[in-house]
């Protein structure tokens, strides 16, 4: 089954730690997003990837860090300089590296609650 | 600077009957369009998109939408709904031209079909 895959599926922190979150894809997709989504709010663009080895803030950076060594791995670090990271976490991507007309795949999430 | 609004956070409809989930938007060059679903505590599912061409676009379990230049709106419709078809709902737009192909999304709709 091709797709995308987040873990863990539930992730606690406590004050001060950092965390980091997993998203793999087999698609052979270029662009990697990672997005924040809280209660009652869309979306919210927090890095993405065109290609391996290069990436890109969105709307809201501050307090997180990715990285992208390989083509089918995007992993989100929540770092203590997050204030607030309490939120359901999604990755997605795709096909071509500047999205264009392609469909968004999205993971299934990552929820992290701060102790 | 692109944008999305869904104007209703809630829409309830009866099992059978139509349903309409609004989105306008608001982009500088042709924009690209999207609804996708989502179901609680998972990730988004692709519906449909516009992209050029036809106006009323078909996509996934019966729904479409009707791209509406001159209005600048991108409702998703479906002719009997069902209970399951009960979910989140996002409207997307991506504009080549000033955004690099990334998407902003809407707030949401949350769409309730009662037996």
């Amino acid at each position: 089954d091709g797709g995308i895959t987040q873990s863990p599926k539930y992730l606690f922190r406590k004050e001060g730690q950092n965390v980091t979150l997993s998203c793999e894809q087999n698609l052979n997709h270029d662009a990697m997003y990672w997005y924040r989504q809280d209660p009652g709010q869309g979306l919210r663009l927090i890095y993405y990837s065109q290609i391996v080895n290069d990436f890109q803030k969105g709307d809201i950076a501050e307090g997180y860090s990715v990285s992208r060594e390989k083509k089918e791995s995007f992993p989100l670090t929540v770092t203590s300089a997050q204030k607030n990271p309490t939120a359901f976490y999604l990755c997605a991507s795709t096909q071509g590296a500047s999205g264009g007309t392609d469909t968004q795949y999205f993971g299934p999430g990552t929820r992290l609650t701060v102790l | 600077a692109q944008s999305v609004a869904q104007p209703e956070d809630q829409v309830n409809v009866a099992e059978g009957n139509p349903l309409t989930v609004k989105c306008t938007y608001s982009v500088s060059g042709n924009p690209y369009l999207f609804w996708y679903v989502q179901y609680p505590n998972r990730g988004l599912q692709f519906l449909l998109k516009y992209i050029t061409g036809d106006n009323l676009v078909k996509g996934s379990y019966g729904f479409e939408a009707e791209f509406n230049k001159s209005q600048t709106s991108f409702h998703l419709k479906k002719p009997s709904a069902l209970v399951s078809d009960s979910a989140l709902y996002f409207c997307a737009v991506r504009d080549m031209v000033t955004n690099a192909g990334k998407s902003t999304f809407g707030d949401g709709t949350t769409l309730t079909v009662k037996p």
